[in-house]
């Protein structure tokens, strides 16, 4: 079954500084991954995603995320934080065929200003 | 066009009791997914609905139930309810089932409180 890991619960950055908050997966078969973001009392918001092609995925709000296959991992990156992307950010994953998305349990990134 | 919407939007019940939550997908969306949100696990997949048939279900006690009416409104039941219960249950919706890559737009969660 697949499996994504989100290994920092929190993730604190300066205003202004580049951003990675990490997730690594297991698939079977080939993955779809996604990035969902959720702001204080709000249903999760689609972010960006990667399906096929370049590795490279650019997102909302400046977003982008990094697919590498051998290190079966997903990060999403920001050149520079902003306060108001303080957020709860989670990784998914979806293996081939009939199966469900699953979700990591989530980082809380916090950006000072 | 209107986003998912989910009635209703807080919730307290008691022990034992039963409790039907309700979803009603983006208009042309045929997938509807159920979500469980608790600070401790995350999110957790309940199930996937897709043409009034469930496609996949969570690891979950058989209390948590769920259905699909012809027009892709879902509703989810739990019977029986305990305190671990208590959670922000979320609906998410996709305009296909079959096409993995589609990313699924979410509603704003029922919050189930359990006394």
């Amino acid at each position: 079954a697949q499996s994504v890991a989100q290994p920092e619960d929190q993730v604190n950055v300066a205003e202004g500084n580049p951003l990675t908050v990490k997730c690594t997966y297991s698939v079977s078969g080939n993955p779809y991954l996604f990035w969902y973001v959720q702001y204080p009392n709000r249903g999760l918001q689609f972010l960006l995603k990667y399906i096929t092609g370049d590795n490279l995925v650019k997102g909302s709000y400046g977003f982008e995320a990094e697919f590498n296959k051998s290190q079966t991992s997903f990060h999403l990156k920001k050149p520079s934080a902003l306060v108001s992307d303080s957020a709860l950010y989670f990784c998914a994953v979806r293996d081939e065929g009939n199966t469900p998305l699953v979700f990591g349990k989530g980082t809380r990134l916090s950006v000072i200003a | 066009k209107a986003g998912v919407t989910q009635t209703p939007r807080y919730l307290i019940k008691t022990r034992g009791q039963q409790v039907t939550l309700s979803c009603s997908p983006i208009s042309g969306h045929r997938s509807v997914s159920w979500y469980q949100q608790t600070p401790g696990q995350g999110l957790q997949f309940l199930f996937e609905y897709f043409s009034e048939t469930q496609r996949n279900k969570g690891n979950f006690p058989g209390r948590f139930s769920g259905r699909q009416f012809s027009n892709s409104r879902s509703e989810m039941n739990v019977s029986t309810l305990e305190l671990g219960d208590s959670a922000l249950y979320l609906c998410a919706s996709s305009p296909l089932a079959g096409s993995w890559g589609n990313e699924q737009f979410f509603g704003p969660g029922t919050r189930l409180t359990v006394l």
